[in-house]
């Protein structure tokens, strides 16, 4: 059981390259999310999703896509990346779909980005 | 707006002793309350939740929290620190019954031998 898989782990972008962070969950959760981590400022949630084909912002969403074909994925497309976008990505997933509930996430391990 | 404030970027304390980690809150609905702590270059891992069942809960690794909701608060204790308790602790709300969880700003815990 692997739990929550990101991809890559490392990844060096120039400015206004584009590319995909991949997020794989095999537990069948209905919930995921993106999360991006920057120093002084916690993790501030950048798109979620809480099932296939259905997927909102979070507070962050500028600069980023995402899409939920499966419940399996939820890959994070930077189009045009910045600076200002250099960080560690956490993907994280949830089993339940409780509006405001106790939704527990299990967190993948990580996406350090840096744009050039 | 902000939804959870931790009030300390960075807490210290001795092996043995104490350990406080405060958190403030503001939601218009009854929250889902948690901690969560990271350990260096490693993911996220839960410590404890509050789902309204009862006001002081009980977590992993010795630590506990109680929610106070007159004063808005779900500090995090753990009666004596270890070393291996050293990482960044972050309080999470899930805000005003949505399907967002938003984190507050983290508290690093250093211990000291």
């Amino acid at each position: 059981n692997a739990g929550v898989t990101q991809t890559p782990k490392f990844q060096v972008l120039k400015t206004g390259q584009s590319m995909t962070l991949q997020c794989a969950q095999d537990m069948n959760h209905e919930y995921m999310s993106w999360y991006r981590q920057d120093p002084g400022m916690g993790l501030r949630l950048i798109h979620y999703s809480v099932g296939a084909g259905i997927t909102d912002q979070g507070e962050v969403p500028n600069g980023y896509n995402v899409s939920r074909s499966t419940t399996e994925d939820f890959p994070l497309r930077l189009l045009s990346a910045a600076p200002s976008q250099t960080s560690v990505y956490f993907c994280a997933s949830s089993p339940r779909l409780r509006r405001g509930g106790a939704n527990v996430l299990t967190f993948g391990a990580g996406s350090r980005l840096t744009v050039l | 707006a902000q939804s959870v404030t931790q009030l300390d970027s960075h807490v210290s304390v001795s092996e043995g002793t104490p350990v406080l980690l405060r958190c403030n809150y503001s939601s218009s609905y009854s929250p889902s309350l948690f901690w969560y702590v990271q350990h260096p270059n490693k993911g996220l891992q839960l410590l404890l939740k509050y789902t309204s069942a009862a006001t002081l809960v009980k977590g992993i690794n010795g630590f506990e929290a109680e929610f106070k909701k007159s004063e808005t608060s779900f500090h995090l204790t753990k009666p004596s620190a270890h070393m291996s308790d050293a990482a960044e602790y972050f309080c999470v709300v899930n805000k005003d019954s949505s399907y967002k969880l938003i984190f507050g700003s983290g508290t690093r815990l250093l211990v000291r031998p």
